[in-house]
Parts: C-alpha cells; structure tokens; sequence
C-alpha cells in the first residue's frame, strides 16, 4: 500500500461549492503539508503542520483551510471554490530526524472549478 | 524570499545521452531536494543534498552550497526518466522549501 494516499484523486465541481480534499499517511512522519501545482509552475506551499496542535499558513492560503485530524490525517477545504483554484494538489509528509526533512508526496488530486 | 532558478526549461534527448540538469538558488539554503515527476504526475524524490555529492544508480547529484548551485546528472538516459525534475530549497530561518519551475526532460527512444 502507498505510504501516503489522497482521495479523490480526481473531482469536478462547480463554483461556489465545498470541497474537501483528504490525505492519510502510514509513514508516521509528524510534518504534512499540502501544495498545489499549476501548469509551468513549481509547487506552492497552501499550508503546513508541524504536529497534530500546529497549523500554519504557506504562501497562497486564501481560500483555503485545513484540519489536522490525528497525526496521519490532514485535509484541506475550498470553503467556495472558484474557478481558478483549478489545479493538481499534492499531500506531503516529512520527519525531521536527523534534520534531513526529506519530503514525501502523495499521487495528487487533480480538482476542476467549473 | 528564496529564488530558485532551473536551467534549462526544457531538454530533448536521444535515448543513451547524458544530461546536466542545473538549479540556481539566491540564498544560502540547509535544505536541498530533487525530485523528478513522472508523466502520470507522480511526484519521487530523488536526493537530498544540501551540499556535497551524492550517487543513485545512473543519477548523480552535487551541491556547491559556496556558489549557491545544484547540478543533477543523469548518464545513459532511459525513455523511463521523461517528465519534470524539481529542485526545491530552504533556506536558513524559513520553515518551508521553495520549488523551481522545473525542467522537463524528454529522452526519445
């Protein structure tokens, strides 16, 4: 099994609708992270938490939320999509030990806002 | 912030060549990964490598953290290396790693 799995991994919706997009992990790494990818871009960061108490905000959070639910569970909401939050978006995790930080990702969730 | 610059774009290949991948970064940085995303848009990393060299296989990786560059080499390509190699950084006092724009490497059997 995938040491970290996103589900859906594909959704269309429509604008104005909530959406929650979710990761699990068994790989027992306490940092997660979400980015979405856009076409010709690198990765940016949404949001991050270092533990299950710790939540913060990457670079492009408006429009988002998130919920740390237990330590392997993290997922992120469109409270109301918009169509340009259309986008692949990747779950990621990291264990710090020995200060290495090596990020793991998810397969992705390809989200369309019509 | 941090500005990572790859280069180049894009790189077309015969099958057997060898390429030089290269990443320009703005800041000193603790962190540095390559990661390569396949074209069903998994993304794998391939090597952490704040400075100093590192081997895989048929890929290499060096860090002159000093000049603030990174160059990943992949010899005697395969059709099965094509897709997008990232270098992502981070550097000191920042808690998250910032991604270049990637360079697309098509290797043609």
């Amino acid at each position: 099994d995938a040491d970290v799995t996103q589900t859906p991994r594909n959704r269309i919706t429509k604008t104005g609708k909530r959406i929650m997009l979710e990761c699990s992990q068994t790989k027992g790494h306490d940092r997660m992270y979400w980015y979405r990818q856009d076409p010709g871009l690198g990765l940016r960061l949404i949001y991050y938490s270092f533990d299950v108490k710790d939540i913060n905000k990457g670079e492009i959070s408006d429009g988002y939320s998130v919920s740390r639910q237990a330590q392997a569970k993290f997922s992120l909401s469109l409270e109301s999509a918009i169509p340009n939050q259309t986008a692949l978006y990747f779950c990621a995790t990291s264990d710090f030990g020995g200060g290495a930080d090596t990020q793991y990702f998810g397969p992705g969730t390809r989200l369309t806002v019509l | 912030g941090i500005q990572v610059e790859q280069s180049p774009p894009d790189l077309i290949l015969q099958e057997g060549a060898n390429s030089t991948l290269r990443c320009n970064f703005s800041d000193s940085v603790n962190n540095l990964q390559w990661f390569h995303q396949n074209p069903w848009g998994q993304l794998i990393n391939l090597f952490y490598i704040p400075s100093g060299t590192k081997q895989n296989g048929r890929l290499s990786a060096t860090t002159v953290a000093t000049e603030r560059y990174s160059l990943l080499y992949i010899s005697s390509s395969q059709t099965t290396d094509s897709g997008v190699y990232f270098c992502a950084v981070r550097n000191f006092g920042n808690e998250k790693l910032t991604f270049g724009t990637g360079t697309r490497l098509t290797i043609i059997p």
